[in-house]
């Protein structure tokens, strides 16, 4: 049973636009969210996350937009870039801080140059 | 900061051996540390979330006998894969993190297993 979804498996996005990364979530109890990303071969990376008290994070070129009553989550790179090419993760947990995730199933992001 | 190695990165084995595979915090203390697998075009499964000096607790579905696990200090946990298959074939990540209950988990780079 999927907990955390990404219904994208990839996206391609030209250099300078904006990247959006969209994840679904179906455990009500979820109230921690994290983006990571992450290339071949290595372990994911965090880039930001977002508490359920908060309906928006920012952190330089990304921002993560969370609406509870959807279950949906997304995160927005502006502008992008080659180097953000790679796996994006969204991850959820229950209670505080970020343990016991639930991943998503990635979407991998391609940015043209 | 918050830095994680994993060893080996790689490693192939015969069915039937045993594969350790070391994760270490390089520049924190790491209270709690999680162990997770990756098949090819899937999410991270976890497989068990391991505290320093206690015992680890396992997901469901996981043989806590097949997947030895140790943290035996605030930098150090140890995966040890017994009597490996091929369906053990996977890739490993662990992560860790600072506070317990709480905090980002960061992970490590992985280690690829092939059990031929």
């Amino acid at each position: 049973d999927q907990q955390v979804k990404q219904n994208s498996p990839s996206l391609s996005v030209q250099e300078g636009r904006i990247s959006i990364l969209n994840c679904d979530y179906t455990n009500s109890m979820f109230d921690y969210f994290l983006w990571y990303k992450k290339y071949p071969a290595e372990g994911p990376t965090f880039l930001i996350s977002i508490s359920s008290i908060k309906d928006k994070n920012e952190d330089g070129r990304f921002t993560v937009f969370l609406n509870k009553s959807a279950k949906h989550l997304s995160l927005h790179i502006v502008p992008s870039q080659p180097g953000d090419s790679a796996v994006y993760f969204c991850a959820a947990s229950a209670g505080t801080g970020a343990n016991n995730l639930f991943f998503g199933t990635g979407t991998r992001l391609t940015v043209i140059p | 900061g918050a830095v994680v190695s994993q060893h080996p990165s790689r490693v192939i084995c015969k069915s039937g051996t045993s594969v350790k595979i070391e994760c270490r915090s390089l520049d924190f203390q790491a209270t709690t540390m999680f162990w997770y697998r990756q098949f090819p075009k899937q999410s991270l499964m976890l497989m068990a979330t391991s505290n320093e000096g206690s015992k680890a607790t396992y997901e469901q579905g996981v043989e806590k006998d097949k997947f030895l696990i140790n943290h035996a200090s605030l930098t150090l946990s140890t995966l040890t894969v017994t009597s490996a298959h091929p369906e053990d074939s996977s890739f490993y990540i662990c992560s860790a993190s600072q506070l317990a209950g709480g905090d980002t988990q960061y992970f490590g780079p992985g280690t690829r297993l092939t059990v031929l």
